[in-house]
């Protein structure tokens, strides 16, 4: 079974830079996810799908950051335009289903952005 | 605000010991509870997860929940040099995403 899959796994920027990164969940997974790692710190949700529909996006900061999710597939994040305390790895995860106690999420590899 | 607290450490534990990493959370409602192991420059893999009072083990790991405390922890038996990584803490109610605490870093020393 594949993994998540993500791309690109490093970016580098500038400041007021846009930015774009991508994910593939597992196959069948309905539920996707993107967090935000800075560095020492664990991984904080930015965005929660259930298929192409927005469950939490509660701590996305709308100003700069969007995400969709097409046809309840692939994703996308992307920042418009970057700030020096976006540096972080982006993690995207997906899961199979919501609505269940146990809920096991699967992550991808990253994407590491350094905004310079 | 839900939050999950760990001891960023490190944790420094000889070859061959027992590890025990700790985690208290704040939202009495959460309901699964989970370890991920991330080594560094990698994302977090799961390595238990847990829902039930009590003790769950497998292999070489035990996670313990007391829901009463909102306390979790780990138990790592005969740890090995590459157990050590930075171990995440991470809460979720049902269907939504995980609380994650800021990790505690573990080093077993050879």
């Amino acid at each position: 079974e594949a993994g998540v899959a993500q791309s690109p796994r490093y970016k580098i920027i500038e400041k007021r830079q846009s930015v774009a990164f991508w994910c593939n969940p597992i196959s069948g997974h309905a539920t996707l996810y993107w967090y935000q790692q800075i560095l020492g710190q664990g991984p904080k949700l930015l965005i929660q799908f259930q298929n192409n529909g927005v469950v939490d996006d509660s701590q996305l900061p709308k100003d700069r950051f969007s995400a969709e999710r097409l046809k309840g597939v692939d994703s996308t994040l992307k920042i418009q335009p970057a700030k020096l305390e976006d540096s972080a790895v982006y993690l995207c995860a997906s899961s199979l289903r919501r609505g269940s106690s146990y809920n096991e999420q699967f992550f991808g590899p990253g994407t590491r952005l350094t905004v310079l | 605000q839900k939050e999950v607290e760990q001891n960023s450490g490190p944790l420094s534990v000889p070859e061959g010991a027992i590890a025990s990493l700790n985690c208290t959370y704040s939202d009495r409602g959460s309901q699964s509870f989970f370890w991920y192991r991330q080594y560094s420059g990698k994302s977090p893999e799961l390595i238990m997860f847990i829902y039930s009072n009590g003790d769950k083990e497998d292999g070489r790991f035990t996670a313990q929940l007391n829901k009463a405390s909102q306390y979790v922890s780990l138990l790592i038996r005969d740890s090995q040099p590459s157990d050590s990584a930075t171990y995440l803490c991470a809460v979720t109610q049902a269907g939504t995403a995980l609380i994650f605490g800021k990790g505690t870093t573990l080093s077993v020393s050879s």
